[in-house]
């Protein structure tokens, strides 16, 4: 079955330091690829996607996402945080055949960061 | 900036009541879903509906019915709430990407 592992389920930071938080999944096929985030009090909005092409995805806020299909991973990178990416950030799976349909996609648990002014 | 809304943001209610959830999306999307979320876990679809007059459970049980008579409207409706239906329901719309609503915290004491 397939399955989604974000391997930090809590991350606190300083601001200006670097960020980096792993995800793993499990499926041998062609894949599309999301993180979300959810700011306190608000929706969950997309981050990025990754679909295919370039492997380095730019999102919004400065933040970037490495397809790695040999290591399975998309981790979700920014070199310099701010407290205001305090933030529950979930990634997301869904098999290319299910392109379009996000009934299939695939969550992890999520990853809270919490940045300190 | 996502167009979809939820209705309400917080409920507390007393075992054995009926309660509705409201979902609205202004942006004509034919997809729409409701997820279960809890802390500490992965969102569950519970029910997703590809178009009007169109639903279908998710992967995660639940006790929960939903409808599609109009495009932009998907409410969820439990008939007798239980302690163990207090979560967080997300509605989502979808074309391509997923738009989400701000959610309704439902307690049931």
């Amino acid at each position: 079955a397939q399955s989604v592992s974000q391997h930090n389920h809590h991350v606190i930071l300083s601001e200006a330091a670097s960020l980096e938080l792993g995800c793993n999944y499990s499926y041998g096929g062609t894949v599309n690829l999301f993180w979300y985030v959810q700011y306190p009090g608000q929706h969950l909005q997309l981050l990025l996607k990754y679909f295919s092409g370039d492997p380095l995805v730019k999102g919004i806020k400065g933040f970037e996402a490495e397809f790695i299909k040999s290591k399975f991973s998309f981790n979700l990178r920014k070199p310099s945080v701010q407290w205001s990416d305090t933030a529950e950030y979930f990634c997301a799976v869904n098999a290319e055949s299910n392109a379009g349909n996000n009934r299939k996609l695939i969550w992890g648990l999520g990853t809270s960061l919490g940045v300190n002014p | 900036e996502a167009d979809i809304y939820q209705t309400p943001r917080y409920l507390v209610i007393g075992t054995g009541k009926k309660i509705t959830l409201e979902c609205s999306q202004t942006m004509g999307h034919d997809k729409m879903y409701w997820y279960q979320q809890d802390p500490g876990m992965e969102l569950h679809l519970i029910h997703y509906s590809y178009g009007v007059n169109s639903t279908e459970k998710g992967d995660l049980s639940s006790e929960s019915t939903v409808s599609r008579i109009r495009t932009e409207h998907f409410p969820l409706t439990l008939e007798s709430a239980r302690p163990s239906h207090t979560s967080q329901y997300l509605c989502a719309s979808s074309h391509g990407e997923l738009f989400f609503g701000e959610g309704s915290r439902l307690t049931v004491l």
